[in-house]
């Protein structure tokens, strides 16, 4: 077991750039979470995998991202035409869905920063 | 809509002056309560789960409880290493966590 892996760690990026960040969730996890997290707030979620299903979209996901789980391993998450507003971040958590409570694993995210 | 309020935003206690932070909740079909904490620039790190009112958990020194409507973490005797933002989170149905803006801890030594 070696944790939750995300990359990159930072991203500096240019307005209007594409951005993609990967997320390696503890094997044999059968969920994957997206988080974003601004400075001095708690973690909003942001969607969610159940193997390669993605099972809920939250209203914050515009349409400039999108997330892909193919095979229901390890996880992408895209940013098309980035904006300022989109600096922050990105966690990425998994689980074991047993049917009731499940505990969340977190990566150490990815710091976005859009210049 | 389900909702997390932690109090106060920060704390600032003397090492051993012992403290508690607060997490107010409100969520429909409430399936768990999660503490994590969370060191500046890395990922939430789990501390507890609370299943139902009345429950308590203890890990050194710390200390969550749970009520209806809220959870309480004391941290007795607090060190410099116990420094960092604490974490409530609520798990409806469906499995998501839903976080409330964390209390950032400075214990001064």
């Amino acid at each position: 077991d070696t944790g939750v892996s995300q990359d990159p760690r930072h991203k500096i990026t240019k307005r209007g750039q594409n951005v993609t960040f990967r997320c390696d969730p503890i094997s044999e996890h059968n969920r994957l979470y997206w988080y974003r997290q601004t400075l001095g707030q708690g973690p909003e979620f942001l969607t969610y995998f159940q193997n390669e299903a993605q099972l809920e979209k939250s209203r914050l996901l515009s349409d400039r991202f999108s997330a892909e789980r193919p095979k229901g391993s390890f996880s992408t998450l895209e940013i098309q035409r980035t904006e300022q507003g989109d600096s922050a971040m990105y966690l990425c958590a998994s689980s074991f869905n047993r049917g009731h409570v499940e505990k969340l694993f977190f990566g150490s995210g990815t710091q976005l920063s859009v210049l | 809509e389900d909702q997390v309020t932690q109090s106060p935003e920060a704390l600032r206690p003397q090492e051993g002056e012992s403290s508690s932070l607060n997490c107010s909740y409100t969520v429909s079909g409430l399936r768990g309560l999660f503490w994590y904490r969370q060191d500046p620039g890395k990922g939430p790190e789990f501390l507890f789960t609370l299943y139902s009112a009345g429950e308590e958990k203890e890990k050194e020194r710390l200390k969550a409880t749970l009520t209806k409507k809220e959870s309480f973490l004391h941290i007795t005797a607090p060190k410099p290493e116990d420094s960092a933002t604490y974490l409530c989170a609520v798990q409806a149905q469906g499995g998501k966590l839903i976080f409330g803006q964390g209390t950032e801890l400075s214990v001064k030594p």
